[in-house]
């Protein structure tokens, strides 16, 4: 198995929702990231956890608020979010930080 | 500090010919090269990748090849076919995280 799955594949939500993405992947990777994608741009790091604890967090807002309950799945927590925060947001795990295997990612949009 | 460029931005080749996508990176110390690819409602995919101790790398239709000294390294796509049709991002290691390149939208004209 070679996926990293991501769910919901779209999201809606309004500015005062409290949503979560989530992530899981059974390669057996021990480093796990979130990464955020406007349109038309590259993907950007927002966290890495590294052996199910957070290693880097790329100044990102409080609204977002990661959590990896076990080696194999990565939440992603919104509350509050602002309009600007829609993109595509990618779930990436990788064994010895090299080779990311990507998610097909959550499409948030907030109104 | 650290910077990969990529070119071009768009690329439109007919079916059947080749695509060249070019990256320069800026860390001297960078010694690991990814390409990926993305289509439409996709996640990025790993494609090909090279290390730095191999000038040329080839899988199929494929090839990706590396100048270390000019710190450049570049994507070729022979024979294209419509699936190729996708957004090609290249990467390089930074201090501890991946720099990707700004993205190069290939179309292969049926």
């Amino acid at each position: 198995d070679t996926e990293v799955t991501q769910t919901p594949k779209h999201l809606v939500m309004g500015m005062t929702n409290k949503k979560s993405l989530k992530c899981e992947q059974h390669m057996g990777h021990r480093a796990m990231y979130w990464y955020k994608q406007k349109a038309k741009k590259p993907p950007e790091l927002m966290f890495v956890y590294s052996y199910e604890k957070l290693s880097i967090n790329e100044s990102v807002p409080s609204r977002f608020s990661p959590e990896c309950p076990n080696s194999s799945l990565l939440n992603l927590h919104l509350h509050a979010l602002q309009p600007e925060d829609s993109a595509l947001y990618l779930c990436a795990s990788s064994q010895e930080g090299e080779k990311l295997f990507f998610g097909s990612g959550t499409q948030l949009s907030v109104l | 500090g650290e910077n990969v460029e990529q070119h071009p931005s768009t690329l439109s080749v007919q079916e059947g010919d080749s695509a060249v996508i070019k990256c320069t990176y800026s860390d001297s110390a960078s010694n690991y090269f990814p390409w990926y690819k993305q289509e439409l409602g996709k996640g990025p995919q790993l494609i090909i990748d090279i290390r730095s101790n191999v000038g040329e790398k080839k899988d199929q239709r494929i090839a990706v090849t590396l100048n270390k000294t000019a710190k450049h390294f570049s994507l070729h796509i022979t024979e294209t076919q419509p699936e190729d049709s996708a957004v090609y991002f290249c990467a390089a290691p930074g201090t501890y995280k991946y720099i990707f390149g700004t993205g190069t939208r290939l179309k292969v004209l049926a």
